[in-house]
C-alpha cells in the first residue's frame, strides 16, 4: 500500500502525557502530511513536510510539534496530550509527479 | 479561509442507480481536484482526479469538472452495494506566488448508502 506504515494503530494515553506517532515510507517521495480526522470536521491539516528538516504549519497546528530528520519518517508529537486531541491521525505522501495523496492506515487516539 | 462544502448526507440509492455526489470550493484559483472513498473505520482511498473543465470516465466512476461555477461533481452509475462509503472532495489551490502549495484541502465528505 504505497510504503506507508503509521504507528501504533491504537493507543490510549492519559491528559498531560507527551505522545509521538510515526509515519514511515519506503519510497523516498518528499512531501509527507500529518492529518486529524473527527465527526464533523472531516480531514484537517496539522503539518506537513517538503523535505528533510523542512516543516510548515497547516490549520490545526496548535498542540503539535512534527519532525523530520530523515526523507523516510515523519513524527508528530503531542507535547502535553489533551482530551481534545482524542482524534484518528492519517498520514499522506504525495507522489512525485501527482497531485493526489496516498494515505497510510492511519492511528486512533484516545486521551482520558 | 478555503472551503470545501459537500452535503453530509445520508445519500441513499438503490442497487443499479446512478449516485450524484457534489462539491463547491471557495478559492477561484483551485487547480487540482480529487475524490476519495472512504470505508467505516478505514483509510481514505483515491479513486479520481480531474483537472480541466469537463468530464472525465473511469469505468462506473464519472468526474464533472465546471472551474466557472466552482463546481465538482462524482456520479457513480450502477451503483453498487460494495460503493456504500463516506466519499470526500479534496482540492489543492496554488500559494501566493501563484505555484502550487501541494496541499490539499478536503470537504467533510457525503455518506453514500446503496440498498440492494
Amino acid at each position: 500500500d504505497a510504503g506507508i506504515t503509521q504507528s501504533p494503530r491504537h493507543k490510549v494515553t492519559e491528559t498531560g502525557t507527551p505522545v509521538t506517532l510515526r509515519c514511515h515510507q519506503t519510497e523516498n517521495h518528499r512531501y509527507m502530511y500529518w492529518y486529524r480526522q473527527d465527526p464533523g470536521h472531516g480531514l484537517r491539516l496539522i503539518h506537513y513536510s517538503y523535505g528533510v528538516k523542512d516543516t510548515d504549519k497547516g490549520e490545526v497546528s496548535d498542540g503539535y510539534s512534527v519532525s523530520r530528520s530523515k526523507t523516510e519518517d515523519f513524527l508528530l508529537t503531542l507535547e502535553s496530550a489533551t482530551s481534545s486531541q482524542t482524534s484518528v491521525y492519517f498520514c499522506a505522501i504525495r507522489k512525485t509527479g501527482g497531485n493526489g495523496y496516498t494515505f497510510g492506515s492511519g492511528t486512533r487516539l484516545t486521551v482520558v | 479561509q478555503k472551503e470545501v462544502e459537500q452535503n453530509s448526507g445520508p445519500l441513499s440509492v438503490p442497487e443499479g442507480a446512478i449516485a450524484s455526489l457534489n462539491c463547491t470550493y471557495s478559492d477561484r484559483v483551485s487547480q487540482s481536484f480529487f475524490w476519495y472513498r472512504q470505508y467505516s473505520g478505514k483509510s481514505p482511498e483515491l479513486i479520481m482526479s480531474i483537472y480541466s473543465n469537463g468530464d472525465k470516465e473511469d469505468g462506473r466512476f464519472t468526474a464533472q469538472l465546471n472551474k466557472a461555477s466552482q463546481y465538482v461533481s462524482l456520479l457513480i452509475r450502477d451503483s453498487q452495494p460494495s460503493d456504500s462509503a463516506t466519499y470526500l472532495c479534496a482540492v489543492n489551490t496554488l500559494n501566493s506566488s501563484g505555484g502550487s502549495n501541494y496541499k490539499l484541502t478536503f470537504g467533510k465528505g457525503t455518506l453514500l448508502t446503496v440498498n440492494p
